[in-house]
């Protein structure tokens, strides 16, 4: 059982460049979340999708994008990237309501 | 209105000792509470979950205590053993307005000593 895979696992990268987080899951949910996770600040939603196009805005959105082409994948983008971004990132999948959300292993970003 | 609110922010305990974390919610709407555990390095897997239908649900040596009148919930941990330091968070969700957001408090550092 896969469950939700991250990738990459590490990653720095030059303030101003961009790069594409990515996270599949083959578990069939329709829900999928990207959070990031700063020391000391739990977990805070970047962007949701309820299903294979629609995503939606969650708490801390600005400076990603996210697109939801298929059920089983939901990229991470990041433009121009910015010291402020450097955080660990996890992506993460349930099936509806009131049901367990499963995490992928986390992808550590650092901006320099 | 969103918000999760987690205390203490790290617990130490002695093995054998009682563990309790709590949380606070504001939204009325939320109707799913789970309690996650992380270890460093991994991402975060599900411990324990209640339904606000019930007021305290027991898996083993974790309990969720809940208080729907007070908007408040709890994990306990009975018997706390070294395995258990970790970082626990609480979360909240709402599912009837389809949105089905987790809402994830600030996080709870617990280190049991042997």
């Amino acid at each position: 059982n896969a469950g939700v895979t991250q990738t990459p696992k590490f990653r720095i990268l030059k303030i101003g460049q961009s790069m594409t987080l990515q996270c599949a899951q083959d578990m069939n949910h329709n829900y999928m979340y990207w959070y990031r996770q700063d020391p000391g600040m739990g977990l805070k939603l970047i962007y949701y999708s309820v299903g294979a196009g629609i995503t939606d805005k969650g708490e801390v959105p600005n400076g990603y994008n996210v697109s939801r082409s298929t059920t089983e994948d939901f990229p991470l983008r990041l433009e121009l990237a910015a010291p402020s971004q450097t955080s660990v990132y996890f992506c993460a999948s349930r099936q509806g309501a009131r049901t367990e959300a499963f995490f992928g292993q986390g992808t550590r970003l650092t901006v320099v | 209105q969103q918000q999760v609110k987690q205390s203490p922010q790290s617990l130490i305990v002695q093995k054998g000792g009682i563990s309790i974390i709590n949380c606070a919610y504001e939204n009325t709407a939320f109707d799913y509470f789970p309690w996650y555990q992380q270890f460093p390095g991994k991402g975060p897997a599900l411990l324990i979950a209640i339904r606000p239908d019930v007021s305290e649900k027991k898996e083993g040596r974790f309990t969720i205590s809940f208080n729907k009148s007070a908007k408040q919930f709890s994990l306990h941990i009975m018997d706390s053993q070294p395995g258990d330091s970790a970082t626990y968070f609480c979360a909240a969700s709402r599912g009837a307005s389809g949105t089905y957001k987790y809402i994830f408090g600030t996080g709870t550092r617990l280190k049991v000593l042997a």
